[in-house]
């Protein structure tokens, strides 16, 4: 069974730029949600995928976007970056069905300087 | 009030002693639960889930639901050095997980 996978690691941007994040859902899964980890706080729901299209979202402004594929592969965008868009943005993987479980990759830490 | 409330910590025991960490949500609706473990510059990874009142066990973790009083916990049995590190509780309101902001847990050897 292959895990959630992310990339990249890590990335450092400047304000004002434009960033896309990529996630690959876990074997069997076909639900990738994304959330944003600031410092010393849990994960933030930005939006959620299935069937290529958001099944719903957090309270996170339209510069955050999101993209699902065939494969349930996911891509984050952000434009017009910010200061406080510095996090660890964390992509999870589920099976909609009766466990709603959620398995999380390791995770892209962003910087924006 | 925030979705999910969590004691911060941090959380001190020693080697071989019991850890007790709780978690209230506000939403009487909610079914379903987690407890994700967190270590220092790593992901969440899921080590409980619980959808009905009552424990459930799992090797040395014991989840406990309460959904009349909002209430679920997690308990460490036997807790090591290896289970220092943050524990997030996760609820699902509506169609979203909302997750608190983690307790802290310091295993002392």
């Amino acid at each position: 069974e292959t895990g959630v996978t992310q990339s990249p690691t890590h990335l450092i941007k400047t304000r004002g730029q434009q960033v896309t994040l990529r996630c690959s859902s876990q074997s069997g899964h076909n639900t990738v949600s994304w959330y944003q980890q600031a410092l010393g706080q849990g994960p933030q729901f930005i939006f959620q995928y299935y069937r290529e299209e958001e099944n719903g979202r957090g309270n996170f402004p339209p510069r955050f976007s999101g993209l699902q594929f065939p494969n349930y592969s996911s891509e984050l965008n952000v434009n017009a970056l910010e200061l406080d868009d510095s996090a660890l943005y964390l992509c999870a993987s589920s099976y909609t069905g009766t466990s709603r479980e959620q398995y999380f990759g390791p995770g892209t830490r962003l910087t924006v300087t | 009030q925030k979705e999910v409330e969590q004691n911060s910590g941090p959380l001190s025991v020693p080697e071989g002693a019991i850890a007790s960490l709780n978690c209230t949500y506000s939403d009487r609706g909610s079914q379903s639960f987690f407890w994700y473990r967190q270590y220092s510059g790593k992901s969440p990874e899921l080590i409980m889930s619980i959808y009905s009142n009552g424990d459930k066990e799992d090797g040395r973790f014991t989840a406990q639901l309460n959904k009349a009083s909002q209430y679920v916990s997690l308990l460490i049995r036997d807790s090591q050095p290896s289970d220092s590190a943050t524990y997030l509780c996760a609820v699902i309101m509506g169609n979203q997980f909302y997750f608190g902001t983690g307790t802290s847990l310091t295993v002392i050897p």
